[in-house]
Protein backbone atom coordinates (compact mmCIF):
# COMPACT_ATOMS: atom_id res chain seq x y z
CA UNK A 1 0.00 0.00 0.00
CA UNK A 2 0.89 3.50 -0.52
CA UNK A 3 1.81 6.36 2.18
CA UNK A 4 1.28 9.78 1.50
CA UNK A 5 3.51 12.16 3.54
CA UNK A 6 1.94 15.74 3.99
CA UNK A 7 4.98 17.39 6.65
CA UNK A 8 3.03 20.28 7.21
CA UNK A 9 -0.30 20.48 9.10
CA UNK A 10 -0.20 23.96 9.09
CA UNK A 11 1.10 26.70 6.86
CA UNK A 12 0.17 30.57 7.37
CA UNK A 13 1.34 33.12 4.51
CA UNK A 14 0.84 36.62 4.10
CA UNK A 15 -1.48 37.46 0.73
CA UNK A 16 0.02 38.02 -2.07
CA UNK A 17 3.23 36.04 -0.84
CA UNK A 18 3.90 32.40 -2.38
CA UNK A 19 3.24 29.03 -0.96
CA UNK A 20 4.32 25.58 -1.39
CA UNK A 21 2.39 23.12 0.06
CA UNK A 22 4.66 19.94 0.16
CA UNK A 23 3.92 16.26 -0.43
CA UNK A 24 6.33 12.80 -0.72
CA UNK A 25 4.62 9.26 -1.09
CA UNK A 26 6.30 5.88 -1.38
CA UNK A 27 8.10 4.90 -3.87
CA UNK A 28 6.63 2.94 -6.56
CA UNK A 29 7.22 2.34 -10.31
CA UNK A 30 3.45 3.99 -11.62
CA UNK A 31 1.53 6.76 -9.71
CA UNK A 32 -0.89 9.13 -10.44
CA UNK A 33 -1.25 11.89 -8.19
CA UNK A 34 -3.57 14.79 -7.23
CA UNK A 35 -4.26 17.60 -4.85
CA UNK A 36 -7.81 18.53 -3.78
CA UNK A 37 -8.98 21.31 -1.67
CA UNK A 38 -11.36 21.53 1.40
CA UNK A 39 -13.00 24.80 1.65
CA UNK A 40 -14.62 25.00 4.95
CA UNK A 41 -17.59 23.37 5.34
CA UNK A 42 -17.82 21.46 2.11
CA UNK A 43 -16.54 18.59 0.11
CA UNK A 44 -13.24 18.24 -1.39
CA UNK A 45 -12.39 19.51 -5.03
CA UNK A 46 -10.12 18.67 -7.45
CA UNK A 47 -7.06 21.04 -8.06
CA UNK A 48 -5.11 19.15 -10.48
CA UNK A 49 -3.63 15.84 -10.86
CA UNK A 50 -0.69 14.09 -12.65
CA UNK A 51 -1.27 11.13 -14.78
CA UNK A 52 1.71 11.22 -17.15
CA UNK A 53 3.53 13.23 -19.85
CA UNK A 54 4.91 16.47 -18.64
CA UNK A 55 6.08 16.84 -14.40
CA UNK A 56 4.56 20.37 -14.61
CA UNK A 57 0.92 20.05 -14.23
CA UNK A 58 -1.19 23.41 -13.96
CA UNK A 59 -4.56 23.52 -11.63
CA UNK A 60 -7.43 25.65 -10.90
CA UNK A 61 -7.03 28.89 -9.28
CA UNK A 62 -3.97 29.64 -10.36
CA UNK A 63 -2.51 26.56 -8.79
CA UNK A 64 0.37 24.11 -10.07
CA UNK A 65 2.54 21.38 -8.90
CA UNK A 66 5.85 19.56 -9.73
CA UNK A 67 6.08 15.79 -10.22
CA UNK A 68 9.28 14.51 -9.15
CA UNK A 69 10.04 10.63 -9.34
CA UNK A 70 13.30 10.75 -8.33
CA UNK A 71 12.36 12.52 -4.95
CA UNK A 72 9.36 10.98 -4.58
CA UNK A 73 7.65 13.97 -4.51
CA UNK A 74 4.66 16.41 -5.38
CA UNK A 75 4.35 20.00 -4.20
CA UNK A 76 1.78 22.10 -4.97
CA UNK A 77 3.14 26.09 -5.52
CA UNK A 78 1.28 29.33 -6.02
CA UNK A 79 2.93 32.31 -6.69
CA UNK A 80 0.57 34.84 -5.01
CA UNK A 81 -2.34 33.80 -2.48
CA UNK A 82 -5.48 34.99 -1.77
CA UNK A 83 -7.66 35.71 1.29
CA UNK A 84 -9.83 32.55 -0.61
CA UNK A 85 -7.55 30.16 -0.88
CA UNK A 86 -7.45 29.79 3.09
CA UNK A 87 -8.60 25.89 3.01
CA UNK A 88 -7.66 22.67 3.80
CA UNK A 89 -5.25 20.86 1.19
CA UNK A 90 -4.97 16.90 0.87
CA UNK A 91 -2.51 15.09 -1.63
CA UNK A 92 -3.65 12.07 -2.92
CA UNK A 93 -2.14 9.11 -4.76
CA UNK A 94 -3.04 6.01 -6.96
CA UNK A 95 -1.08 3.04 -6.94
CA UNK A 96 -1.64 1.44 -10.73
CA UNK A 97 -0.37 -1.73 -8.83
CA UNK A 98 -3.41 -1.66 -5.75
CA UNK A 99 -6.47 -1.65 -7.84
CA UNK A 100 -8.78 1.18 -7.14
CA UNK A 101 -7.88 2.67 -3.90
CA UNK A 102 -6.85 5.97 -3.45
CA UNK A 103 -4.26 7.03 -0.69
CA UNK A 104 -4.82 10.37 0.82
CA UNK A 105 -2.34 12.26 3.29
CA UNK A 106 -3.44 13.98 5.97
CA UNK A 107 -3.53 17.39 4.65
CA UNK A 108 -2.75 21.20 5.03
CA UNK A 109 -4.33 23.44 6.24
CA UNK A 110 -3.22 26.91 4.51
CA UNK A 111 -4.20 30.29 6.25
CA UNK A 112 -3.95 33.48 4.50
CA UNK A 113 -3.19 36.41 6.63
CA UNK A 114 -4.62 40.14 5.43
CA UNK B 1 -21.98 19.85 -13.49
CA UNK B 2 -21.63 16.53 -11.14
CA UNK B 3 -23.52 16.52 -8.05
CA UNK B 4 -23.27 14.31 -5.14
CA UNK B 5 -25.88 15.26 -2.11
CA UNK B 6 -25.63 13.39 0.95
CA UNK B 7 -28.65 12.88 3.08
CA UNK B 8 -27.82 14.92 6.41
CA UNK B 9 -25.39 17.62 6.95
CA UNK B 10 -25.53 17.05 10.63
CA UNK B 11 -26.77 13.64 12.58
CA UNK B 12 -26.42 13.40 16.53
CA UNK B 13 -27.17 9.53 17.76
CA UNK B 14 -27.18 7.21 20.77
CA UNK B 15 -24.60 4.78 20.95
CA UNK B 16 -26.20 1.26 20.09
CA UNK B 17 -28.50 2.89 17.19
CA UNK B 18 -28.41 1.96 13.81
CA UNK B 19 -27.25 4.65 11.48
CA UNK B 20 -27.99 5.23 7.77
CA UNK B 21 -26.05 8.10 5.96
CA UNK B 22 -27.16 8.32 2.44
CA UNK B 23 -25.60 9.25 -0.98
CA UNK B 24 -26.80 10.09 -4.24
CA UNK B 25 -25.04 11.07 -7.17
CA UNK B 26 -26.66 12.58 -10.40
CA UNK B 27 -23.88 11.12 -13.66
CA UNK B 28 -23.97 8.26 -13.49
CA UNK B 29 -21.17 7.13 -12.21
CA UNK B 30 -20.51 3.33 -11.95
CA UNK B 31 -17.58 3.97 -8.63
CA UNK B 32 -18.84 5.14 -5.41
CA UNK B 33 -16.66 5.63 -2.21
CA UNK B 34 -17.32 6.15 1.45
CA UNK B 35 -14.52 7.95 3.43
CA UNK B 36 -14.54 8.68 7.12
CA UNK B 37 -12.48 12.42 7.52
CA UNK B 38 -11.07 12.77 10.92
CA UNK B 39 -8.34 15.65 12.26
CA UNK B 40 -4.33 14.38 11.64
CA UNK B 41 -5.48 11.60 10.05
CA UNK B 42 -6.65 12.13 6.67
CA UNK B 43 -9.38 10.51 4.77
CA UNK B 44 -9.68 7.27 5.60
CA UNK B 45 -11.42 4.63 2.92
CA UNK B 46 -14.18 2.81 4.18
CA UNK B 47 -15.99 1.23 1.43
CA UNK B 48 -15.91 1.12 -2.62
CA UNK B 49 -18.67 0.40 -4.96
CA UNK B 50 -17.72 -0.60 -8.91
CA UNK B 51 -21.17 -1.60 -9.72
CA UNK B 52 -24.70 -1.79 -8.50
CA UNK B 53 -24.48 -5.06 -5.70
CA UNK B 54 -20.83 -5.04 -5.57
CA UNK B 55 -18.76 -3.81 -2.80
CA UNK B 56 -14.96 -3.78 -1.84
CA UNK B 57 -14.01 -3.28 1.80
CA UNK B 58 -11.13 0.05 2.45
CA UNK B 59 -8.44 0.21 4.90
CA UNK B 60 -10.98 0.62 8.00
CA UNK B 61 -14.35 -1.68 7.08
CA UNK B 62 -14.86 -2.54 10.34
CA UNK B 63 -17.96 -1.58 12.20
CA UNK B 64 -19.80 -0.62 8.76
CA UNK B 65 -21.71 -1.86 6.20
CA UNK B 66 -22.73 -0.99 2.71
CA UNK B 67 -25.61 -1.11 0.33
CA UNK B 68 -25.80 -0.12 -3.12
CA UNK B 69 -29.28 -1.25 -4.87
CA UNK B 70 -29.23 1.46 -7.29
CA UNK B 71 -25.91 2.86 -9.57
CA UNK B 72 -27.12 6.75 -8.08
CA UNK B 73 -27.26 5.79 -4.37
CA UNK B 74 -24.40 4.43 -1.98
CA UNK B 75 -25.40 3.84 1.58
CA UNK B 76 -23.44 3.56 4.61
CA UNK B 77 -24.61 1.69 7.68
CA UNK B 78 -23.42 1.58 10.93
CA UNK B 79 -25.07 -1.61 12.48
CA UNK B 80 -24.39 -0.23 16.32
CA UNK B 81 -23.04 3.31 16.80
CA UNK B 82 -20.07 3.87 19.22
CA UNK B 83 -18.70 6.91 20.41
CA UNK B 84 -15.48 5.92 18.46
CA UNK B 85 -17.29 6.38 15.04
CA UNK B 86 -18.05 9.84 15.67
CA UNK B 87 -16.60 11.48 12.42
CA UNK B 88 -17.25 13.40 9.11
CA UNK B 89 -18.16 11.07 6.31
CA UNK B 90 -16.98 11.95 2.93
CA UNK B 91 -19.05 10.07 -0.28
CA UNK B 92 -17.34 10.23 -3.56
CA UNK B 93 -18.26 8.87 -6.99
CA UNK B 94 -16.51 8.98 -10.31
CA UNK B 95 -16.04 7.64 -13.90
CA UNK B 96 -16.15 4.24 -14.96
CA UNK B 97 -13.50 2.27 -15.58
CA UNK B 98 -10.21 2.29 -13.42
CA UNK B 99 -10.85 4.53 -10.63
CA UNK B 100 -6.93 5.61 -10.41
CA UNK B 101 -7.14 7.74 -13.47
CA UNK B 102 -10.55 9.43 -12.59
CA UNK B 103 -11.18 11.79 -10.80
CA UNK B 104 -13.45 11.42 -7.60
CA UNK B 105 -15.98 14.06 -7.15
CA UNK B 106 -17.35 14.71 -3.21
CA UNK B 107 -20.12 15.38 -1.67
CA UNK B 108 -20.51 18.13 1.16
CA UNK B 109 -20.10 15.86 3.86
CA UNK B 110 -21.75 14.42 6.67
CA UNK B 111 -21.11 15.23 10.39
CA UNK B 112 -21.91 12.30 13.31
CA UNK B 113 -21.85 12.74 16.28
CA UNK B 114 -22.23 9.41 18.70
CA UNK B 115 -23.33 10.15 22.09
Amino acid sequence: AQSVTQLDSQVPVFEEAPVELRCNYSSSVSVYLFWYVQYPNQGLQLLLKYLSGSTLVKGINGFEAEFNKSQTSFHLRKPSVHISDTAEYFCAVSDYSDGNQFYFGTGTSLTVIP
Amino acid sequence: DVKVTQSSRYLVKRTGEKVFLECVQDMDHENMFWYRQDPGLGLRLIYFSYDVKMKEKGDIPEGYSVSREKKERFSLILESASTNQTSMYLCASSLPGLAVYNEQFFGPGTRLTVL
